[in-house]
């Protein structure tokens, strides 16, 4: 059965930091390029960014509006990938998905997790 | 610029058919894109790949009743005999080199 489960998220204040961490089982990860997602309350889904294998160099792309401030990385020993993010904005709330890509350049997302709520308030 | 537009809303019968419907932007005609559904409170469920032919490949476990088509740009899902745990948002989701894109989703309402 394949498992993706989002971790580390919380409420931070504006300008702090939070790490998200993503548990993968089930299938190949690391053959499989690793997206972040997140969706504010009561709105659309929103792509954040996403890291290919190492067979693509872990090469990284991300939403042009995040970018400066979002790394994703990850640790093919552990089936892990991670979010972080910084100099976070009231703007960042939101439900943050971690989901997989069909293989390291399939397009689409085919596995999704449950997803973690990052609230950043003062 | 890649843009994907769909209804803010659809409504049907329970037992009866809808189809849902996904636009790409000018240009990107050709393009591929992937169905999701997402139920209340819960994460997304990747549904199907549909291709500009309107051939597909649907994931795990996704019923018969869940099937695509193309016409030009549009891109549709269509839900027959609707069930009352088809009541979800639908997004349709495309991509380019670096880039992945969302429509702004459609919520469908099962009477």
């Amino acid at each position: 059965e394949v498992q993706l489960v989002e971790s580390g998220g919380g409420l931070v204040q504006p300008g702090g930091s939070l790490k998200l961490s993503c548990a993968a089982s089930g299938f190949t990860f690391s053959g499989s390029a690793m997206h972040w997602v997140r969706q504010a309350s009561g709105k659309g889904l929103e792509w954040v960014g996403r890291i290919r294998s190492k067979a693509n160099s872990y090469a990284t792309a991300y939403d042009a509006s995040m970018k400066d401030r979002f790394i994703i990385s990850r640790d093919d020993s552990k089936n892990m990938a991670y979010l972080q993010m910084n100099s976070l904005k009231t703007e960042d709330t939101a439900v943050y998905y971690c989901t997989s890509e069909y293989g390291d350049y399939g397009g689409f997302f085919e596995y999704w997790g449950q997803g973690t709520l990052v609230t950043v308030s003062s | 610029q890649l843009v994907l537009t769909q209804s803010p809303s659809a409504s049907a019968s329970l037992g009866a058919s809808v189809k849902l419907t996904c636009t790409l932007s000018s240009g990107h005609s050709s393009y591929a894109i992937a169905w999701h559904q997402q139920q209340p409170e819960k994460g997304p469920r990747y549904l199907m790949k549909l291709n500009s032919d309107g051939s597909h490949s649907k994931g795990d476990g996704i019923p018969d009743r869940f099937s695509g088509s193309s016409s030009g740009a549009e891109r549709y899902l269509t839900i027959s005999s609707l069930q009352s745990e088809d009541e979800a948002d639908y997004y349709c989701q495309t991509w380019d080199t670096d880039l992945r894109v969302f429509g702004g989703g459609t919520k469908l309402t099962v009477l």
